[in-house]
Order: C-alpha cells, then structure tokens, then sequence
C-alpha cells in the first residue's frame, strides 16, 4: 500500500532562510510524486510534480524537490524563505495518473521576519 | 468552467440531519475525487469517479456517507444522520483521466455539525 510520511507537522523559518519541509514516500511500484500548498480558507494548489525524466524538478514561487530513489524521498526546497510561503504544505503520491493520490498529513511552514 | 466549483462553501447542519455537498469539476475532466480534511489529519481520500462509476468506495467512512456523479459532471456528496464527528472540509477535486497530471482542488465545503 502506498504512503506518505511527512516529517514534522509544524516547521518555522527566518524570512530569507532556506526551506526544508520533508517528505517520504512508500510504493511498490515507480510513484508520482507532488508537493501542494494550501494557503487559509483556500484549495490546494500544485507546487510542482514528478512523474518521468529528470529528476531536480522545479516548481512556482521558487520551489524545488528532487526525488531520490534509493532514499524514497521527495523533499521540498526553497533556497530563501518569504513571508508570502506561510501555508499548509502538503505532499501526495500516485503510481498512475488516474489513481487517488495519497497524501501526506501537511506541514505547516511559518515564517518569521 | 474555470476551476472546480463547490458549494455551499459553509454549511452548519444539526446532529442527525442529512446534508449534500457537490462539486463542479473543470469541464473536460472524468476523474473526479472527493477527500475530507481534518484538524491535524491532512486529507482522507474518500471516493473517487471515473466518469459516472466509482471504481475505489473504499475510503467511504461508513454506509451514512454516499455519492453520486451524473452526465460525468457534477457530483454530489451526501451524509446522512450526521454526527459531530463528519465535521471538516470536503474537498473535491477532478483531472483529465488521459494526462498523467495533477488533480485540480475546489475550495472546500466546511461542514459543521452542531
């Protein structure tokens, strides 16, 4: 069965400090692999995704995950933090694009000026 | 339309009352999905829709939760005997089941059973 572990439920950085919001995923086959964000009292927007081909993938608003493999990770990056990123941040996975995709239960980012 | 579209985006109902939630997904998409976000709980696949069938059921919570999709647009959500427990956000969302691509979110309903 397919999971995804999100490590830390609450991070907090410095305005201008680099982001660093965990994700872990498990799948017997290769996944998909996304990052959303939920800003308050709003859906929840793509980041940026994975489904073939490199594997550095880059998203809006600066964002960055790299999947590795041999780590089963999906970690998320932002090299300087705004006060604007402040959201729930959210990572799925899926082995097809038609299947449900399981999510992960969210990290909220804070940050601090 | 544009996004996918959900209403009521509020809706406070009595212990025991049957509500509906529905969802406008994006034309064009066939696959449609419904999740429930909790507190704390990030988001709790539901069901989801393949045009008018529902392949996966299994995230129902209970036989009290049912849905429907119709003409492979609109779906509908619905609780009944509502327990303070259902309370959260519904969130729906829909993707073109030909592209291995993201699924698009709607705003939400927030039930509040009182």
């Amino acid at each position: 069965a397919q999971s995804v572990t999100q490590l830390g439920s609450h991070v907090s950085v410095s305005e201008g400090a680099l982001v660093l919001l965990r994700c872990n995923y498990s799948s017997s086959v290769p996944p998909y692999l996304f990052w959303y964000v939920q800003y308050p009292n709003q859906g929840l927007q793509l980041l940026l995704k994975y489904t073939t081909g490199a594997t550095l993938v880059k998203g809006i608003n600066g964002f960055e995950a790299e999947f590795k493999k041999s780590e089963t990770s999906f970690h998320l990056t932002k090299p300087s933090a705004h006060m604007s990123d402040a959201a729930e941040y959210f990572c799925a996975v899926s082995y097809s694009g038609n299947t449900p995709l399981v999510f992960g239960k969210g990290t909220r980012l804070s940050v601090i000026a | 339309g544009a996004g996918v579209s959900q209403s009521p985006s509020n809706k406070v109902t009595e212990k025991g009352k049957d509500v509906e939630l529905r969802c406008d997904p994006i034309s064009g998409h066939t696959a449609l999905y419904w999740y429930r976000q909790s507190l704390g709980q990030g988001l709790e696949f539901l069901i989801y829709f393949q045009g008018n069938s529902a392949p996966d059921k299994s995230g129902l919570p209970s036989d009290r939760f049912s849905a429907e999709r119709t003409g492979g647009s609109v779906s509908t959500l619905t609780i009944q005997r509502t327990q303070q427990e259902d309370s959260a956000v519904y969130l729906c969302a829909s993707s073109p089941v030909y592209q291995n691509t993201e699924a698009f979110f709607g705003q939400g309903t927030r039930l509040t059973v009182v």
